[in-house]
C-alpha cells in the first residue's frame, strides 16, 4: 500500500467550477499535511498547510482534514485556467521518518475555458 | 519572504566531471533539504540537514555529496554521475526539521551526458 495516495487523474473541470482533489495516507501518526502546486517545468509551490481536523480556507482554496478517515482534500472554487497544474499532496510523519515529507503521485488538473 | 535560490538553473555535465549545485536561503530556517525529481514523478528526498548537521541520508549513492557550510547555504557536490541521474534537483528549507512548511527553490535542471 502506498503511503500517500491521490485520486487518479487527470482531472478536467470547466472554468468557474469547483475542482476537488483528494488524498489518503496510511500512517496514523502523520502530523502535518500540505498541498503543493507544480506548473510544468517549475518547482513545487506551497499553497496550503493544515494540521488539525476540519476546514482551512485561503482565498479560493479550502483544505479539509479528517484524521479518523486518514483523508485530506483540496477544493478550488471558481477554477481558472491558471490553476491548471499538477497538485501534490504531502504528508509529514513522525517516528523514524521524522523530518521526511512524503508525497503522493500528484493529480494533474486542467481547467478549460 | 519565502525565497530559496538555487544556482545554476541548468547544468550539463559529462560522466567524468565534478560539479556543484548551490542553494541559499535567508529566512532564518534551520533545516534544509535536497530532493531529486524525475519527469512526471513527485520529489524524492535525498538529504536533510538540521542545524547544519546531516540528519537524514536516504541511502543516496556516494557520487552525491552534500555539504552545509553555514545555516544559509547548502551545496550538493556531484562526481562521476550516470545518465540516469539526469533530473530536476530541488532544494527546500523549513523553520526546523519538524512539522513546518517546506519551501522549494526553483531547482537545477541537470543533464548527464
Amino acid at each position: 500500500q502506498k503511503e500517500v495516495e491521490q485520486n487518479s487523474g487527470p482531472l478536467s473541470v470547466p472554468e468557474g467550477a469547483i475542482a476537488s482533489l483528494n488524498c489518503t495516507y496510511s500512517d496514523r501518526g502523520s502530523q502535518s499535511f500540505f498541498w503543493y502546486r507544480q506548473y510544468s517545468g517549475k518547482s513545487p509551490e506551497l499553497i496550503m498547510s493544515i494540521y488539525s481536523n476540519g476546514d482551512k480556507e485561503d482565498g479560493r482554496f479550502t483544505a479539509q482534514l479528517n484524521k479518523a478517515s486518514q483523508y485530506v482534500s483540496l477544493l478550488i472554487r471558481d477554477s481558472q485556467p491558471s490553476d491548471s497544474a499538477t497538485y501534490l499532496c504531502a504528508v509529514f510523519a513522525g517516528g523514524t521518518s521524522y523530518g521526511k515529507l512524503t508525497f503522493g503521485q500528484g493529480t494533474i488538473l486542467t481547467v478549460h475555458p | 519572504d519565502t525565497e530559496v535560490t538555487q544556482t545554476p538553473k541548468h547544468l550539463v555535465m559529462g560522466m567524468t566531471n565534478k560539479k556543484s549545485l548551490k542553494c541559499e536561503q535567508h529566512m532564518g530556517h534551520r533545516a534544509m533539504y535536497w530532493y531529486k525529481q524525475k519527469a512526471k514523478k513527485p520529489p524524492e528526498l535525498m538529504f536533510v540537514y538540521s542545524y547544519e548537521k546531516l540528519s537524514i541520508n536516504e541511502s543516496v549513492p556516494s557520487r552525491f555529496s552534500p555539504e552545509c557550510p553555514n545555516s544559509s547555504l547548502l551545496n550538493l557536490h556531484l562526481h562521476a554521475l550516470q545518465p540516469e541521474d539526469s533530473a530536476l534537483y530541488l532544494c527546500a528549507s523549513s523553520l526546523d526539521r519538524g512539522t513546518y512548511e517546506q519551501y522549494f527553490g526553483p531547482g537545477t535542471r541537470l543533464t548527464v551526458t
